[in-house]
């Protein structure tokens, strides 16, 4: 069964300084992953997906993952904060066994310190 | 710019009272997925359809809730009778649906509930 796991539930940066965002994964097959972004009072914005093409991603805003099979890991980095970065997050494994259901990490709130 | 698109954006209604939904997937895309956010809870699955059947309801409890799809472009949840514990943001996301790959979820603004 797929599984994931955000290591941190907030995370407080400085505006410009690098964002780092952890997810790691548990999968039986090959996943698929996704980062989602959701501001307040707002729906969840896919910032970039995984799927077994290139190991790093980028995504939009500036934010880039990379999908690292040996760590089992999917971390959302960023290399400079802006205040507007400050929402939730959330990492994504979708369920490969058939029904391709998404399985939703906790959930990572990031602030941006002025 | 396609995007999802629910109505009502904000409902507040009084325990008992029914409530409905509505939500307008994306031209073309064939799955339609309902999602609860609760501050407790988190991100839970209601309802899942691929081309407006029902794939898995599992997540919802049946003796008050649910969901439809009357035409491609129209999806409706439903509680009757709602009660406060029901209080929620209520997403609908929609996928196109490709067989054999992980679907990309695109997600609408949702419908904040609140039941008195």
């Amino acid at each position: 069964a797929q599984s994931v796991t955000q290591l941190d539930s907030h995370v407080s940066v400085s505006e410009g300084t690098p964002v780092l965002l952890r997810c790691n994964y548990s999968s039986s097959y090959s996943p698929s992953l996704f980062w989602y972004v959701q501001h307040p009072n707002k729906g969840l914005q896919l910032l970039l997906k995984y799927t077994s093409a290139a190991t790093l991603v980028k995504g939009i805003n500036g934010f880039e993952a990379e999908f690292k099979k040996s760590e089992t890991s999917f971390h959302l980095t960023k290399p400079s904060a802006h205040m507007s970065d400050a929402a939730e997050y959330f990492c994504v494994v979708s369920d490969l066994s058939g029904t391709y259901k998404y399985i939703f990490g906790t959930g990572t709130r990031l602030k941006v310190l002025a | 710019d396609a995007r999802v698109t629910q109505t009502p954006r904000d409902k507040v209604t009084e325990m008992g009272q029914e409530v409905t939904m509505r939500c307008q997937p994306i031209l073309g895309h064939n799955t339609v997925f309902w999602y609860r956010q609760t501050m407790m809870q988190g991100l839970e699955l209601l309802a899942y359809f691929r081309n407006r059947a029902p794939l898995d309801d599992s997540g919802m409890p049946k003796d008050r809730f649910s969901a439809e799809m009357p035409d491609a472009t129209l999806a409706t949840l439903k509680i009757q009778p709602s009660e406060p514990r029901d209080s929620a943001v209520y997403f609908c996301a929609s996928g196109v649906g490709l067989a054999g790959v992980a679907d990309t979820q695109y997600f609408g603004p949702g419908t904040r509930l609140t039941v008195l």
